[in-house]
């Protein structure tokens, strides 16, 4: 099936920096997700938006809906050791359809 | 406290032998799902059920089957006919009218040997 284009694939960052990751898709989707997975855990909800354009923030982690509608992005602020973990982003195509293509992952790794 | 609940958290089985993951959640959600993760992949949807006694194939149901008889249970057969079936399972549920903000259980990680 579709998967979302996540990048990077992984990256190594120190503490206190600032990290970037987006996911695009050639299709436009109306809702866009952002997860965290721990190693051997089941994914965890971090940000949902709704509207192209829309900006939420959740604590040091800000998430955008692209105005394309095609793309996302999350950004952490002020990286600490617990970040560490794969970042998921998700789409859901046609709402209320219950399929979400899933992204295949930003694997972060904070160096203290 | 409320949520969701995978089991066995680790599972071994022989090939060519069904096997039932078990998903039970207290959360009175409608809405369950069942997703397929391998290594360096994103979450696949196997099934998923939006109501008692109902459910919908997702992108890669061949191999598998699931029943919805109740509210709180949605478990999933992994059939000898799934050729590839080692992976991580992974169970989720949702409101209806909430379908993304879905709680995700621990995962079950399944091998056939």
């Amino acid at each position: 099936g579709q998967q979302l284009n996540q990048s990077p694939q992984s990256m190594f960052i120190q503490e206190g920096e600032d990290v970037s990751m987006n996911c695009t898709s050639s299709s436009i989707f109306n809702t866009w997700l952002w997860y965290k997975q721990d190693p051997g855990e089941g994914p965890v909800l971090l940000i949902a938006l709704y509207k192209a354009g829309e900006l939420t923030s959740n604590g040091r982690l800000t998430a955008q809906f692209g105005i394309t509608r095609k793309d996302s992005f999350l950004n952490i602020s002020a990286s600490i050791p617990s970040d560490v973990g794969i970042y998921f982003c998700a789409g859901e195509r046609i709402s209320g359809t219950y399929k979400y293509i899933f992204g295949t992952g930003t694997r972060l790794k904070v160096l203290a | 406290d409320g949520g969701i609940t995978q089991s066995p958290k680790y599972l071994f089985r022989k090939e060519g032998q069904n096997v039932t993951l078990s998903c039970e959640q207290n959360l009175n959600h409608d809405a369950m799902y069942w997703y397929r993760q391998d290594p360096g992949q994103g979450l696949r949807l196997i099934y998923y059920s939006q109501i008692v006694n109902d459910f919908q194939k997702g992108d890669i149901a061949e191999g598998y089957s699931v029943s919805r008889e109740k509210k709180e249970s949605f478990p999933l057969t992994v059939t000898s006919a799934q050729k590839n079936p080692t992976a991580f399972y992974l169970c989720a549920s949702s409101r209806r009218d909430r379908v993304s903000e879905a709680f995700f259980g621990q995962g079950t990680r399944l091998t056939v040997v």
